[in-house]
């Protein structure tokens, strides 16, 4: 049971690139997040998917396009990279639809942008 | 805008003494409140969560709930070493009901 995993764990980018950061979780678990997390600022929702087949935009979506591939997969797009989306990524998920129910953070991916 | 603020630190407490981290929230209609713990470079774990008004104990910690005076709060017993990292407070009620989180608390604990 590896929990949530995500791939890459390290990349860097140059401004205008584009990449797909992955997300999967082996918790059968309905609901899954995409975070981001900068020095002083805290982790900010991106978007959400609180099931199979659904997505919403949370805090900060401008810049990203998610894609909720099945139950287990949930990636995040970056279709223009600015270094202002410099930051470490973070992908939870939760067994339900509740936002009181815990949840499960994968190990992160940490993005330069230059 | 909805906030949940913390006191950066970094907070230093002793082997063995009562670490207590504060955190105030701004939505009156919170109900919902998690403290996590973050070390450095990893990924944040769930310590507790309280959804009632008065303390709520798992072991060496006890998180306490505040409601009229919008206050939560994370007391560690017997601090360890090992309990030194970065704690997170959030609460349900972002713009989509969602979690916010505050900036987070860092926690030394000196041997």
């Amino acid at each position: 049971n590896a929990g949530v995993t995500q791939t890459p764990k390290f990349q860097v980018l140059k401004t205008g690139q584009s990449m797909t950061l992955q997300c999967a979780q082996d918790m059968n678990h309905n609901s899954m997040y995409w975070y981001r997390q900068d020095p002083g600022m805290g982790l900010r929702l991106i978007y959400y998917s609180a099931s199979e087949g659904t997505t919403d935009k949370g805090e900060v979506p401008n810049g990203y396009n998610v894609s909720r591939l099945n139950k287990r997969e949930f990636s995040l797009r970056l279709e223009s990279a600015a270094p202002s989306q410099t930051s470490v990524y973070f992908c939870a998920s939760s067994p339900a639809r509740s936002w009181e129910e815990t949840q499960y953070f994968g190990p992160g991916t940490r993005l330069l942008v230059l | 805008q909805k906030e949940v603020e913390q006191n950066s630190g970094p907070l230093s407490v002793p082997e063995g003494a009562i670490a207590s981290l504060n955190c105030t929230y701004s939505d009156r209609g919170s109900q919902s409140f998690f403290w996590y713990r973050q070390y450095s470079g990893k990924s944040p774990e769930l310590i507790m969560f309280i959804y009632s008004n008065g303390d709520k104990e798992d072991g060496r910690f006890t998180a306490q709930l505040n409601k009229a005076s919008q206050y939560v709060s994370l007391l560690i017993r017997d601090s360890q070493p090992s309990d030194s990292a970065t704690y997170l407070c959030a609460a349900v009620g972002g713009s989509q009901g969602n979690l916010i989180f505050g900036k987070g608390t860092k926690l030394s604990v000196k041997p």
